[in-house]
């Protein structure tokens, strides 16, 4: 595709569901990263795949949070037993992967409320 | 600890007014910085980066920072800001796997 698309674009749960929320890179891309922004707060980094290479899943925040990619194309991060403060808009990102910082492109983001 | 700090929390400029937003880092080695924006509605997208070389950065719509390593600074600046510049404004580092450290951003609000 043309860009980052994640589903839903907004997904309202009660608390103690679990939700699952998808990401499809662009194309090509063999980097692909999960990242929170809160009301209120700054982006946080959560989780990293690069190609076959373990996660980096070192900003997961909870054992709650995993989050799965198949090969190089589709992720999906799902949060357990959902709690009121995992409310936040949940961005994916790729790039072209490797060292140096190679430009990260973003999705819409998918705006979870937990009530 | 590494990290970028973004000490402007909310600016409020009128149009043809310049811009600076500050952005300071604080970590040494490699300094890759990116400065990332993201318009209302809109995704959050790549204003420019530094990787190394001239460190007087130009970006799209007329932005520019410049890496100034003795000041651990990497300051956005645009001469004359226009309406459609109202956005929030992020600047990043990447770390150790590229995952990228976000400051916590700058609201600019700008009046016709």
């Amino acid at each position: 595709g043309a860009g980052v698309s994640q589903s839903p674009s907004n997904k309202v749960t009660e608390k103690g569901k679990d939700v699952e929320l998808r990401c499809d890179p662009i194309s090509g891309h063999t980097a692909l990263y999960w990242y929170r922004q809160r009301l209120g707060q700054g982006l946080e980094f959560l989780i990293y795949f690069q190609g076959n290479s373990a996660p980096d899943k070192s900003g997961l925040p909870s054992d709650r949070f995993s989050a799965e990619r198949t090969g190089e194309s589709v992720s999906t991060l799902t949060i357990q037993r959902t709690q009121q403060e995992d409310s936040a808009v949940y961005l994916c990102a790729s790039s072209l992967g490797g060292t140096g910082g190679n430009t990260q492109y973003f999705g819409p983001g998918t705006r979870l409320t937990v009530l | 600890a590494q990290s970028v700090s973004q000490h402007n929390h909310h600016v409020i400029l009128s149009e043809a007014a310049s811009l600076e937003l500050g952005c300071n880092y604080s970590y040494g080695g490699t300094v890759n910085l990116f400065w990332y924006v993201q318009y209302p509605g809109q995704h959050l997208q790549l204003l420019l980066k530094y990787f190394s070389g001239d460190p007087l950065v130009k970006g799209i719509k007329g932005f520019e920072a410049e890496f100034i390593k003795s000041k651990f600074s990497f300051n956005l600046r645009k001469p004359s800001v226009q309406w459609s510049d109202t956005a929030e404004y992020f600047c990043a580092y990447p770390q150790n796997t590229d995952k990228l450290i976000f400051g916590t951003g700058t609201r600019l609000q700008v009046f016709p």
